[in-house]
């Protein structure tokens, strides 16, 4: 079945980089997204990543994919108090409905 | 421009009563989506819209839950005889077709409470 797996909790320094990771069960899975949630604030898309490819960067982002053990991680590069957030990893799977399943999300909290 | 909004932002009911959800999607977005989000937990697929039609229901928990959208653009989501389980908040997303390669934006949620 779909499952989606996350650890709950991040604690880091401000400066230091944040490893979030996520697992899945479905191999089917054809994108596979980061969501970032604020106190009081929607849903925000932070990057995605095709099932197809290993890495990609964007900016202070970077996410690795390793299909084989079904593992995706997101790391936050000179991770910032605003970076303070619950973090949500997200499958999209085949079939082309844009159906999203989710992990139950890690809260990150940056301490000055 | 706007983005997808949502009302009511806060709805408290008894338990039994009948609620309405209201979701007003990107102008221009033929897809749209309901999830529902727990305390504490991530959100979870309630049902899809292409257009007019609901092409995936499949998240929808019983037969208390209905969603629609008559003219392929607002959308609501409907529950009868509501119970304290269904306390959660309530997300709209809309994209601008289906499936992965589209971004889901969402909305900011009602917060349900059943009393």
């Amino acid at each position: 079945g779909e499952d989606v797996e996350q650890s709950l909790f991040l604690s880091v320094r401000e400066g230091d980089s944040s490893v979030i990771n996520c697992t899945y069960t479905d191999s089917s899975s054809t994108y596979l997204y980061w969501y970032k949630q604020e106190p009081g604030a929607g849903l925000q898309l932070l990057t995605y990543i095709f099932s197809n490819m290993d890495m990609k960067q964007d900016q202070r982002l970077t996410v690795l994919l390793n299909k084989k053990d079904k593992h995706l991680s997101l790391r936050i590069a000179d991770t910032q108090t605003g970076d303070s957030a619950i973090y949500f990893c997200a499958e999209s799977m085949a079939g082309n409905t844009g159906k999203l399943i989710f992990g139950q999300g890690t809260t990150l909290q940056v301490k000055p | 421009g706007a983005g997808v909004s949502q009302t009511p932002s806060n709805k408290v009911t008894e338990k039994g009563k009948y609620v309405e959800l209201r979701c007003d999607p990107i102008s221009g977005h033929t897809a749209l989506y309901w999830y529902r989000q727990s305390l504490g937990q991530g959100p979870e697929f309630l049902i899809y819209f292409q257009g007019t039609g609901a092409a995936d229901d499949s998240g929808l928990p019983n037969d208390r839950f209905f969603a629609v959208r008559p003219e392929g653009s607002v959308s609501t989501l409907k529950i009868q005889r509501t119970e304290r389980g269904d306390s959660a908040v309530y997300l709209c997303a809309s994209s601008l077709g289906p499936g992965g390669t589209y971004e889901q934006y969402f909305g900011p949620g009602t917060r349900l409470t059943v009393t």
